[in-house]
């Protein structure tokens, strides 16, 4: 594998549920990032991590809960969430800030 | 607070007509201006990183210029394969990557 992973591509969930989203950096970056992406509106960014520590929460509700256990890894865990949480769900990696690099992105919907 | 405006909002051009996206910033001290091509469902996929005023950076078809205030992605002679929505987006001194909404170009034969 290269490059920025995520699973699953597509997630279907009621809003009862609790799921997670993967993401997976295989370039030897020191910083992840989740962001979410609605229709007409510019990427959102919700959390920054740097060497494992989140280093940012941009006022992100706590049905998002983030967890990076090592800096080659990230997950966002999902719960109780609401309809208007549907969207894509897309995760980068950066060396230092520098360019980010993306994942293909999670599609959620939210039933 | 860091703001990108991006124009056109679409763009549609036949195969071969040349023309230029915009993307007007304003940033606390500018550390990058980076573009962005995005297609339907996938991810963003990094073109370019501009640093200056009057850097300039090219890769196939596409050029990116930089001045104080904005940025143009210039499309030369652009093939159907182009289409896709381009992003723009910026870093300054917060060290937090800024986006605009992007433009949606479709090339037709």
């Amino acid at each position: 594998e290269t490059g920025v992973t995520q699973t699953p591509r597509h997630l279907v969930m009621g809003m009862t549920n609790k799921k997670s989203l993967k993401c997976e950096q295989h370039l030897g970056h020191n910083a992840m990032y989740w962001y979410k992406q609605s229709a007409k509106k510019p990427l959102e960014l919700m959390f920054v991590y740097n060497f494992k520590e989140q280093t940012e929460n941009n006022s992100v509700p706590s049905r998002f809960s983030p967890e990076c256990p090592n800096s080659s890894h990230l997950f966002l865990h999902l719960h109780t969430l609401q309809p208007e949480d549907s969207a894509l769900y897309l995760c980068a990696s950066s060396r230092d800030g520098d360019e980010q690099f993306f994942g293909p992105g999670t599609r959620l919907t939210v039933l | 607070e860091d703001q990108v405006t991006q124009s056109p909002e679409a763009l549609r051009l036949q195969e071969g007509e040349s023309s230029s996206l915009n993307c007007s910033y304003t940033v606390s001290g500018l550390r990058g201006l980076f573009w962005y091509r995005q297609d339907p469902g996938k991810g963003p996929e990094f073109l370019f990183t501009l640093y200056s005023a009057g850097e300039e950076k090219e890769k196939e078809r596409l050029k990116a210029t930089l001045t104080k205030k904005e940025s143009f992605l210039h499309i030369t002679a652009p093939k159907p394969e182009d289409s896709a929505t381009y992003l723009c987006a910026v870093t300054g001194t917060a060290s937090k990557l800024t986006f605009g909404t992007g433009t949606r170009l479709q090339v037709t034969l």
